[in-house]
């Protein structure tokens, strides 16, 4: 059983630069989010979605682009990278509201 | 979102001491609660969801209690030992799954 699997573990990436942190489930989990972990702040809520094809924003969405085309996956857009985003980002399942999250291991981004 | 508000922020225990810490949370829409555990370098692990007023759980020197018409809920560790050393998160439900803090405890040999 793979649970969460986020891809890469590491990245640097330098000012303006783009790319996608994936995030895949093979439990058939509805219920799939992003969050950021900052020192000090605990976990932000970035974006979520509720089923394929539904997405909406959390706590700090600016700069972050999601889409939910299947069940099993959902990556996370960096536009055009800022020093400000540099976290760790993990991506998170459950089957409904009311369960506990399945976290992956976390993808940790510098942004220079 | 919901606000969680957790404290204290860090306990610093010795092994052997029991500790309890506290979450808070908006007493009206209440759904659950969840902890979690979340060791360095590690990814957050669920311990326990919380859902009816007076709810208690328990695994092993761990318990948490609810308290849904007050908003709170308060963690207990029976005994503490290194190994629990940890961020203890508390946590309203998805989707807009708010996160508190966090307790970090250190528990010193």
């Amino acid at each position: 059983n793979a649970g969460v699997t986020q891809t890469p573990k590491f990245q640097v990436l330098k000012t303006g630069q783009s790319m996608t942190l994936q995030c895949a489930q093979d439990m058939n989990h509805e219920y799939m989010s992003w969050y950021r972990q900052d020192p000090g702040m605990g976990l932000r809520l970035i974006h979520y979605s509720v089923g394929a094809g539904i997405t909406d924003q959390g706590e700090v969405p600016n700069g972050y682009n999601v889409s939910r085309s299947t069940t099993e996956d959902f990556p996370l857009r960096l536009l055009s990278a800022a020093p400000s985003q540099t976290s760790v980002y993990f991506c998170a399942s459950t089957p409904g509201p009311n369960q506990p999250q399945h976290f992956g291991d976390g993808t940790r981004l510098s942004i220079l | 979102i919901l606000n969680v508000e957790q404290s204290p922020q860090s306990l610093h225990v010795q092994e052997g001491d029991s500790t309890n810490f506290t979450c808070s949370f908006p007493s009206s829409n209440f759904y659950a609660l969840h902890w979690y555990r979340w060791e360095t370098a590690k990814s957050p692990e669920a311990l326990f969801v919380m859902t009816l007023n007076g709810d208690e759980k328990k695994k092993g020197r761990i318990s948490a209690t609810l308290n849904t018409k007050e908003g709170y809920s308060y963690l207990y560790i029976k005994g503490s030992q290194p190994e629990d050393s940890a961020t203890y998160l508390c946590a309203f439900p998805a989707g807009k799954s708010t996160f508190g803090d966090g307790t970090t405890l250190t528990v010193k040999p």
